[in-house]
């Protein structure tokens, strides 16, 4: 059965440094997320790719964010200078269309230091 | 206003309960509900995706839409405690992006 995969599972950085998080997304789908959720909070939404291009972001989304699909298979979540409150779980998801199921991967825990 | 809102619980039952889990929502324009469920540290799981008003029923699981009251539940027959886990309501945004909107999780477990 195909499935969203994530690396690393858990990556630990310090202050200030820059992290790429990666997804494969499942290889026929066209719409690409990232969500991410607090210890304790609700997973909260990021932003939403399609088409190469952003097509929504949330407030959290500022300037230190960025995605990219570089290639025909992955999908990445940079953070150029992370901060303390950076530290959570981080998902990626896709599907198949707009309003078809999100496959969600099995997350990213973030710790910044 | 929180847009989903969600008793976080937590909620313990004996086995074979019935369970019933709610969330509400504040925006009239929202059309398309889920259910997910999540074991610790791991992704959400779609259990359940309804849209507009009415009942959707999986096996154990049943849906309930409710639009004019601005209220969704998930029922679980004869519960498990396999199904110990939290359980997530979910809607999308009004963009048309695909943006999922969660409530804040109810935790379960249920008890042999």
């Amino acid at each position: 059965e195909p499935e969203v995969t994530q690396t690393p599972s858990h990556q630990v950085t310090q202050m200030g440094q820059e992290v790429i998080l990666r997804c494969v997304p499942i290889s026929n789908h066209l719409y690409f997320y990232w969500y991410r959720q607090i210890l304790g909070q609700k997973v909260e939404f990021l932003v939403s790719f399609y088409n190469n291009e952003i097509s929504e972001k949330s407030e959290i989304f500022d300037d230190q964010f960025s995605v990219e699909r570089p290639d025909g298979s992955n999908f990445t979540l940079k953070i150029r200078s992370t901060k303390l409150e950076d530290s959570a779980m981080y998902f990626c998801a896709s599907s198949v269309g707009v309003y078809n199921e999100q496959f969600f991967g099995p997350g990213t825990r973030l710790t910044v230091l | 206003q929180k847009e989903v809102e969600q008793d976080p619980g937590p909620l313990s039952v004996p086995e074979g309960a019935i369970v019933s889990l709610n969330c509400t929502y504040s925006n009239s324009a929202f059309q398309y509900f889920m259910w997910y469920r999540q074991y610790s540290r791991k992704g959400p799981e779609l259990l359940m995706y309804t849209y507009s008003s009415g009942n959707k029923e999986d096996g154990r699981f049943t849906a309930q839409v409710d639009k004019s009251s601005k209220y969704i539940s998930l029922f679980i027959r004869d519960s498990q405690p396999s199904d110990s886990a939290t359980y997530l309501c979910a809607t999308h945004g009004s963009g048309n992006t695909g943006k999922l909107i969660f409530g804040q999780g109810t935790t379960l477990q249920v008890k042999p």
